[in-house]
């Protein structure tokens, strides 16, 4: 069974602080690794991925990937109250493009 | 263009019932996804289709059928409801080809809320 594995929350920053969520994964031929956003009621919406060591960047958001720990984390710079959302990590299993996705983590970025 | 259209997007059934989630994409893409999703949980894969006339099961299909008849529909069958299958259900979709790298990018509809008492 491949696992996406997903820190407990709910997570509670201050509106302007660092929010970083983190993602362990259980198969080490997984290539693709991405994050999704959900609002309350809402549908999920991918807003990064990442399939390479190390860092990419697009504008606040940040995700980062270490294949040798099978681990991948995403931080949001200057965390805004609509940040408040359910962050979903899903990682490719390499077949039929099927993604396993972690149970999220709620952030809420207090004013 | 109005993406992946699902309905009904609520419905109450009584255990042993059976119904139909009709989902629809307009963007010509030929990967279609039904997932699951219970509260405080992730996503589980039902059954996935990568094309017309192809369907395979995901993670959780018991309980369920699908078929692809064409490239827009994939409609998702529950038979003799349980209450285990009280959930919201959500369609996606992905424009991919078979082999080549994975966006990620899935094109998820609005989701159907099934409750079964």
């Amino acid at each position: 069974q491949k696992e996406v594995e997903q820190n407990s929350g709910p997570l509670s920053v201050p509106e302007g602080a660092i929010a970083s969520l983190n993602c362990t994964y259980s198969d080490r031929g997984s290539q693709s690794f991405f994050w999704y956003r959900q609002y309350s009621g809402k549908s999920p919406e991918l807003i990064m991925f990442i399939y390479s060591n190390g860092d990419k960047e697009d504008g606040r958001f940040t995700a980062q990937l270490n294949k040798a720990s099978q681990y991948v984390s995403l931080l949001i710079r200057d965390s805004q109250p609509s940040d408040s959302a359910t962050y979903l990590c899903a990682v490719d299993t390499g077949a039929n493009s099927k993604l396993t996705f972690g149970k999220g983590i709620t952030l809420s970025v207090r004013p | 263009n109005a993406g992946v259209t699902q309905t009904p997007k609520f419905r109450i059934l009584k255990i042993g019932q059976s119904m139909t989630l009709q989902c629809t994409q307009d963007m010509n893409h030929n990967y279609m996804y039904w997932y699951r999703q219970d509260p405080g949980m992730g996503l589980k894969l039902i059954y996935y289709s990568v094309g017309a006339g192809i369907t395979d099961k995901g993670e959780v299909p018991n309980g369920y059928n699908v078929s692809r008849s064409t490239t827009e529909d994939f409609p998702l069958r529950l038979e003799l409801a349980a209450p285990s299958q009280t959930s919201v259900y959500f369609c996606a979709s992905q424009k991919n080809s078979i082999g080549a790298a994975n966006t990620g990018e899935l094109f998820f509809g609005e989701g159907s809320r099934l409750t079964v008492l």
